[in-house]
This record gives structure tokens, sequence and C-alpha cells, in this order.
């Protein structure tokens, strides 16, 4: 069945980088595109990004241009989230989701995975 | 892009209705019917409820359902359960092929 498995939970310090994996099973990565989603502790979802897993075009949202990197393995039906210069802000649960080219819900998330910026 | 507004909580007893609503702009809910709907429970991933304003994913009960009118979406629980209690989102595409998500409604069940 349909499935994505992020990489495991992070402790991060101040101004490192965070690379978080989503690995898809079950369909054809190359159909699909793959999102992120942010949820720091009592907040509310925060859409990060979207990748086309076919031509690896991406689209940012404002609140993150510059700080985030979404790139994808297609071979490895992968996709990666990068988020640099980690402040304390930054800590939260980042969730990937995935919808067929040419629909527009999220159809089916990862299970989440938890990024602590500490020093 | 700013969130699309929710109200922070609603609350109904067992088999009451409740009506979510998610209020946007002429640039999000009120542009394309890409409007969809999320229910999180405390410490689980969201699942989709409702996409394209109205329609229900395969396995997800008819007590759910979508509507919109101009830029404001809703979501209706009938029929209200104990499991029902959890936080909605609404989420919708935007004129510049971004997305953005509501800023949330926990649903209380008295």
């Amino acid at each position: 069945q349909v499935q994505l498995v992020q990489s495991g939970a992070e402790v991060k310090k101040p101004g490192a980088s965070v690379k978080v994996s989503c690995r898809a099973s079950g369909y054809t990565f190359t159909a699909y595109v793959f999102h992120w989603v942010r949820q720091a502790p009592g907040q509310r979802l925060e859409w990060m990004g979207w990748i086309n897993g076919d031509n690896g075009n991406t689209k940012y949202s404002q609140d993150f241009q510059g700080t985030v990197t979404i790139t994808r393995d297609a071979p490895a039906n992968t996709a990666y989230m990068e988020l640099s210069s980690l402040e304390s802000h930054d800590t939260a649960v980042y969730y990937c989701a995935s919808h067929p080219w040419g629909t527009y819900s999220l159809d089916h998330w990862g299970q989440g995975t938890l990024v602590t910026v500490s020093s | 892009q700013s969130a699309l507004t929710q109200p922070a909580s609603v609350s109904g007893s067992p088999g009451q209705s409740v009506t979510i609503s998610c209020s946007g702009t002429s640039s999000d809910v009120g542009r394309v019917n890409r409007v969809s709907w999320y229910q999180q429970h405390p410490g689980k991933a969201p699942k989709l409820m409702i996409y394209d304003v109205s329609n229900r994913p395969s396995g997800i009960s008819n007590r759910f359902s979508g509507s919109k009118s101009g830029s404001t979406a809703s979501l209706t629980i009938s029929g209200l359960q104990a499991e029902d209690e959890a936080d909605y989102y609404c989420y919708s595409l935007t004129s510049t092929s971004t997305y953005v998500f509501g800023t949330g409604t926990q649903v209380t069940v008295l």
C-alpha cells in the first residue's frame, strides 16, 4: 500500500542545517508531488513547499524562501527537505505529504520527524 | 501569504452537528475549488477528510461534508461522535501555485 516513511528525530545546534528524508513506496514516485509541512509544538500546520517527483520543479512558501531547499532522488523514491541556519523557533515536527500530479490535496502523509534546535 | 481564518474552537454534544468555517480571499479559497480539510488527533499525522471543497476520499464517513460560498469554505460534521474530537485544518491552493493552511479549529465533543 501507499506509504511515506521519514527519517528519525534530529537534535541540532543553532546555526546548523538539517536534512530530513521521506521515502515513498507503493506507487510511482515520478507521478506524484511531495510537500513539506511544519508544525511547531502546540501550533498550527504551516505549508513549506513542494517538489514535482518527475522533473524536480519546486515551489516554496515566502515564509521559508531562502532557508528551505526541497530535493528528490527519483531512482531512490525519496524526497528531501533541508532547513538551514536553524533557530530555536525551528523546533517542530516536519511532515512530508504527497498527491498525484494534477490533484491538489495531501492524500498521504509521513509519520513526521521531530527536529529539536537547542544549544 | 496569510493563514486562512478558522474559529479557534467549536463544540457540540454527541449526535449534534458542528460547522467549521474557513475564511480566505479571492487569491485562494475564492479563486478555485481546491480546498481540502484535514483531521489531526494529538501526536498523529493529519488525515485527509474532504478534497476539492466537497468530495470525500474512500473510507471517510458521510457524516463529514464540505461546501464553499465565495471566499469561505465550511466543513460540517453531522452526528457528532467522541472519535471526532480532534483539530481540523482547511487548506487551499493559491493564485501563485503555493498552498496555505488555516489557523486550525479544535473540535470538542461535550
